[in-house]
């Protein structure tokens, strides 16, 4: 069946250190990719997302790009902040059954160090 | 706009009870999805709703179950709890059921079974 994998936690960085979180889908037919963020004690939030390949999704300096050919969505900021501690979660959403579903990754845990 | 609201957010019950959780999606959004989030499982679909109707359903028990209102309001309920019911559940509300929308999350209700 569909799924998403994503790099393990915890990934710990000094500020403005680069980040990469990878991200690889398993999917049949097209799907849309999302990176959700999770801060402590708080619902998801979408970060950014792409809906057919080749798109690049981008906010709060954070990007990705959906890659069909490696089957990949990896995330990555040039230049992180403390504030970007939190955790972030790879999606994607595809048709089974003639209704939408989405697949999360298990989540990756970022800290930053000041 | 309102974001997605939850009622309650913290809720404590003891092994065997029942308990109901609320959902109000933001103003228009017609599709109400919940899920349940465990250190040890991650992020788990349980169902989908759409225009009060049950469009996809997760692989749990059927102690778990939901139902949506004429206005999009989601409540979904827990009958025999058991101590692995413990968890965080997340409503999330998008516009329609396209795989290319958005899910905004609410903040969760965080359930404790002793």
């Amino acid at each position: 069946g569909d799924s998403v994998t994503q790099m393990e936690g915890p990934v710990t960085l000094s500020e403005e250190a680069f980040l990469t979180i990878n991200c690889t889908y398993t999917a049949t037919g097209y799907p849309s990719l999302f990176w959700y963020v999770q801060y402590p004690g708080e619902g998801l939030q979408l970060l950014l997302k792409a809906t057919k390949a080749d798109d690049k999704g981008s906010n709060k300096g954070f990007e990705a790009t959906y890659r069909k050919e490696t089957t990949s969505f990896h995330l990555e900021k040039g230049s992180v902040q403390v504030s970007d501690s939190a955790v972030y979660f790879c999606a994607l959403t595809a048709w089974y059954s003639s209704a939408s579903k989405i697949i999360f990754g298990s989540g990756t845990r970022l800290s930053i160090r000041p | 706009k309102a974001g997605v609201t939850q009622t309650p957010r913290y809720l404590i019950k003891t092994r065997g009870q029942q308990v109901t959780l609320s959902c109000s999606p933001i103003s228009g959004h017609r599709s109400v999805s919940w899920y349940q989030q465990t250190p040890g499982q991650g992020l788990q679909f349980l169902f989908e709703y759409f225009s009060e109707t049950q469009r996809n359903k997760g692989n749990f028990p059927g102690r778990f179950s939901g139902r949506q209102f004429s206005n999009s309001r989601s409540e979904m309920n827990v009958s025999t709890l058991e101590l692995g019911d413990s968890a965080l559940y997340l409503c999330a509300s998008s516009l329609s059921d396209s795989i290319q929308e958005t899910q905004y999350f609410g903040p969760g209700t965080r359930l404790l079974v002793l």
